[in-house]
């Protein structure tokens, strides 16, 4: 298998555009999470789907940050309008989540740089 | 909402010495998992621990859950640079939670 794959791996954008980050996670795994990492703020847990239903999206900084799962090999994370304090790396992980096992594995990262 | 917190922040150690880091919650944790992240890398899932008091180990990796579920460790034993990364634990229920991790710097 691949792995998670994320697209684009680099993305360096202005402030106020749109920016979507892509991800597409292992086949057969049903639960799939969004997150941010930074210095400031580690590993942040943004939204989180099982079987392509959003569950918990607490996360999301603001309405500014959207993400759907259209089906099971497809997630989109975007933000409209981009704001420089968005800078930083943002994972997608896949699992196949059965009763509390719910080893993640992560994609490569998109580097977001908002200037 | 739950909180994994991990210390310490930072680790440094000359190659060939012990490391240790450890994670402790608030709340009695379900599970606990470590992942392993390389300098420009992603987190890579390690190990998980289900039962109370549990130890598992990994060549140099020993990894203990804590009898009250609430706290576990990893240490690694002999180090070498190949260890350099960050060590992030992850505790809870179906979502974890994970700690900020401890970066491990190994001086040759």
């Amino acid at each position: 298998d691949a792995g998670v794959i994320q697209s684009p791996r680099h993305e360096v954008t202005e402030m106020g555009q749109e920016v979507t980050l892509r991800c597409k996670p292992i086949s057969g795994h049903n639960s799939l999470f969004w997150y941010r990492q930074t210095m400031m703020r580690g590993l942040e847990l943004l939204i989180y789907f099982n079987n392509n239903v959003p569950i918990d999206d607490s996360g999301m900084p603001e309405d500014r940050f959207s993400a759907k799962m259209p089906n099971a090999s497809f997630s989109t994370l975007k933000i409209q309008p981009s704001e420089p304090r968005d800078s930083a790396v943002y994972f997608c992980a896949s699992s196949l989540c059965t009763g509390f096992e719910c080893e993640q594995y992560f994609g490569p990262g998109t580097r977001l740089t908002v200037t | 909402g739950q909180q994994v917190m991990q210390i310490p922040q930072y680790q440094h150690v000359q190659e060939g010495e012990d490391f240790t880091t450890y994670c402790n919650s608030s709340t009695t944790l379900s599970n606990i998992q470590w992942y392993k992240q390389r300098p420009g890398g992603h987190p890579v899932f390690l190990i998980q621990l289900v039962k109370s008091g549990e130890v598992k180990k990994q060549k140099r990796l020993t990894f203990q859950f804590g009898e009250a579920k609430k706290n576990s460790s990893l240490h690694i034993t002999a180090t070498q640079t190949t260890d350099v990364g960050t060590y992030f634990c992850a505790g809870g229920s179906y979502i974890p939670t994970f700690g900020r991790g401890t970066s491990l710097i190994v001086h040759p």
